[in-house]
């Protein structure tokens, strides 16, 4: 079974501070996702990466970075944690044709 | 830009009926099409697959098919459960393969009522 797996499934955090998500896969994959998910908005992508050291914008990038050092780690990174984004994070990672998705992190801001 | 649209986007309905999810999407040049169900705070669980050559996927009570043509698939649930409630989504992939996002829709809220 592939197994991705989210360092926190709830986290607060307060206005200005650096936050990070991160995100482990345990069956060598090379393409990982960050999204996240909103009410009315459904899942939006926010970040992916094809290889290590590798990453590419989705739709909705802006106040968000990552890092792929090593193949099996995924991680988002909130510079400068804003109230907008609250929200509910998904990390996920595909086999074959299928995208398999984490427990999901769910991040308030004060 | 892919948009995917769900409906409806609730439904409520006794235990026992069959019933029929409906999604479509604007660009057909998609790599596949996956079915999600989300269950409340929790993530995602991968239901069915259909790749863009496939009219169908089969998986126990749950037939998804696939009309890339006219942007269109449907998920339909057999004799539901009260066990079946909660948001499916579909998801497309991009004609760029394994290295693009999923694009979702916004789901529909499943209550099947015993």
């Amino acid at each position: 079974d592939v197994k991705v797996t989210q360092s926190s499934r709830y986290l607060v955090k307060r206005t200005g501070e650096k936050v990070f998500l991160e995100c482990v896969q345990d069956m060598d994959h090379e393409n990982m996702f960050w999204y996240r998910q909103d009410p009315g908005l459904g899942l939006r992508l926010i970040y992916f990466s094809y290889d290590v050291k590798m990453k590419e914008k989705g739709d909705i990038p802006e106040g968000y970075s990552v890092s792929r050092e090593k193949k099996e780690r995924f991680s988002l990174i909130l510079e400068s944690a804003s109230t907008n984004q609250t929200s509910m994070y998904l990390c996920a990672t595909v086999q074959g044709y299928e995208q398999y998705f984490g427990p999901g992190t769910r991040l308030t801001v004060t | 830009k892919q948009e995917v649209t769900q409906i409806p986007a609730a439904l409520s309905v006794p235990e026992g009926e069959n019933l029929v999810l409906n999604c479509s999407f604007t660009d057909s040049a998609i790599y596949n099409l996956q079915w999600f169900r989300q269950d409340p705070g929790k993530g995602l669980t991968s239901l069915l697959l259909i790749q863009s050559s496939q009219r169908e996927q089969t998986s126990g009570r749950l037939n998804a098919s696939l009309d890339k043509s006219s942007g269109r698939s449907t998920l339909y649930i057999a004799a539901s459960q009260p066990g079946d409630s909660a948001t499916y989504l579909c998801a497309v992939r991009g004609s760029g393969g394994g290295a693009d996002g999923l694009t979702f829709g916004k789901g529909t809220h499943l209550i099947i009522q015993p």
